[in-house]
């Protein structure tokens, strides 16, 4: 069974529309951490946020947010006011394992957002 | 603070020979990662340590060996390449078992 689950291979968003990027996980671990990554043509990935089990609040980070929904295990990721700039490949991640020193991260197969002007 | 650094950017093998992509950070973090990328597949996890001297299998091990004998360099090395080990590979560090991973730019392989 896939960790991470990402069903949306492709989305097209109306610029400054908000959008929200789905994921769903499975773990058995109590700890665990959900990450999104951003990666623009040019390859590299860059860190957007992160989400604790353990944290009752979602996390923000400026116009990224994450709907954590513990119990239906979902992660999705919300861009409010969506810029031309966004459009990439978004991961879903997951670590689990760090409490018995199996520390590892498994990544969704990604989806890629397109803005349109 | 150059951060995770990935050696070569490029690399084209002829099918059976062998290399080594280097991978080194200066940030004395204790976890670090390679992951192979291809269309569709998203970030598959090959390799993993936690730190110096241990590492463990992920989830398309085979065809590829690694070691971490000290904590900076984590290197992955392809004992005889195959058409099917083209592709992104990218290695990634993090600090603490909370933290994301600070990923390096990665190496474009192609197997001939």
């Amino acid at each position: 069974a896939q960790k991470i689950t990402q069903t949306q291979p492709g989305m097209f968003v109306q610029e400054k529309e908000a959008v929200t990027l789905d994921c769903t996980y499975d773990t058995s671990d109590q700890s665990y951490g959900l990450f999104w990554y951003k990666q623009p043509s040019s390859g590299e990935m860059i860190f957007l946020i992160y989400q604790g089990s353990y944290d009752e609040q979602n996390a923000t980070e400026g116009r990224y947010s994450l709907n954590f929904q513990k119990a239906r295990k979902s992660a999705n990721l919300v861009i409010s006011a969506s810029q031309l700039g966004d459009s990439a490949m978004y991961f879903c991640a997951m670590r689990e394992g760090w409490q018995n020193r199996d520390d590892k991260i498994i990544f969704g197969k990604g989806t890629r957002l397109h803005i349109l002007p | 603070n150059a951060g995770v650094t990935q050696t070569p950017k490029f690399q084209v093998l002829k099918t059976g020979q062998s290399m080594t992509l280097q991978c080194a950070q200066d940030m004395n973090h204790e976890y670090m990662s390679w992951y192979r990328q291809d269309p569709g597949m998203g970030l598959r996890l090959i390799h993993y340590s936690v730190g110096a001297g241990i590492t463990d299998q992920g989830e398309v091990p085979n065809g590829y060996n690694v070691s971490r004998s000290t904590t900076e360099d984590f290197p992955l090395r392809l004992l005889s390449a195959a058409p099917s080990q083209t592709s992104v590979y990218f290695c990634a560090s993090s600090w603490t078992g909370e933290d994301g991973y600070t990923f390096g730019s990665g190496t474009r392989l192609t197997v001939v």
